[in-house]
């Protein structure tokens, strides 16, 4: 079955730099790739995803990116601001099968 | 507004005691799941159902029961068998027939005094 691993567990910038989390699937027929943001005591919030027909989909000042070839895709943040800091959790999904969820990586950002 | 509500939000139960976790949607999704989540852990399937009146387990069944009775609801049954139930319980739903993520509840804590 899929296999998704999550690096880093725990990131920390400063106001105003930019944080990348990477992610890598071991299912080559994985067609859906997601993004999480989860604050504390919250359930976690989809803010980007991007399906495999796309390399790059962006919203503001996040941006996902995927390789297919090298089965991994990752999450840009820019210009990071104190509110971006919560758990971030990528996932995969093959066809119509349930999601498969990275470990997590916490993020702070701090003033 | 379309969403998932789980409630309560907080959970207190004693030793022994079965509780029940309740999960309702409005967003017509066919499947639903829920998953257990430790203090900075990740996301741990606990069972999950496709249809109405079917579900199977996830990867930490033991101890714990779901029934689906309407497509709207998926309750959560921890029961006196799961012996460290105190975490963090998350309800999501999906549609099952076309590959989009999942919706989350706002979650229930539940804590064993």
């Amino acid at each position: 079955g899929e296999n998704v691993e999550q690096h880093p567990s725990t990131l920390s910038v400063q106001e105003g730099d930019s944080a990348v989390i990477k992610c890598t699937y071991s299912d080559s027929a994985s067609n859906y790739f997601p993004w999480y943001k989860q604050e504390l005591g919250k359930g976690p919030q989809l803010i980007i995803d991007i399906r495999s027909n796309v390399g790059e989909k962006k919203d503001q000042r996040i941006a996902v990116t995927l390789n297919k070839t090298a089965k991994h895709f990752s999450l840009h943040i820019t210009e990071t601001q104190p509110e971006d800091s919560a758990v971030y959790f990528c996932a995969a999904r093959t066809g119509f099968q349930k999601l498969v969820f990275g470990t997590g990586t916490r993020l702070l950002v701090s003033p | 507004d379309g969403g998932i509500t789980q409630s309560p939000k907080y959970l207190f139960r004693k030793e022994g005691q079965n509780v029940t976790l309740s999960c309702e949607q409005n967003l017509n999704h066919d499947a639903m799941y829920w998953y257990r989540q430790d203090p900075g852990q990740g996301l741990r399937l606990i069972y999950y159902s496709q249809i109405v009146n079917d579900f199977q387990k996830g990867d930490i069944a033991e101890g714990y029961s779901v029934s689906r009775e309407k497509k709207e609801s998926f309750p959560l049954t921890v029961t006196s068998a799961q012996k460290n139930p105190t975490a963090f319980y998350l309800c999501a739903s999906s549609v099952l027939w076309v590959s989009y993520g999942y919706t989350f509840g706002s979650g229930t804590r539940l804590t064993v005094v």
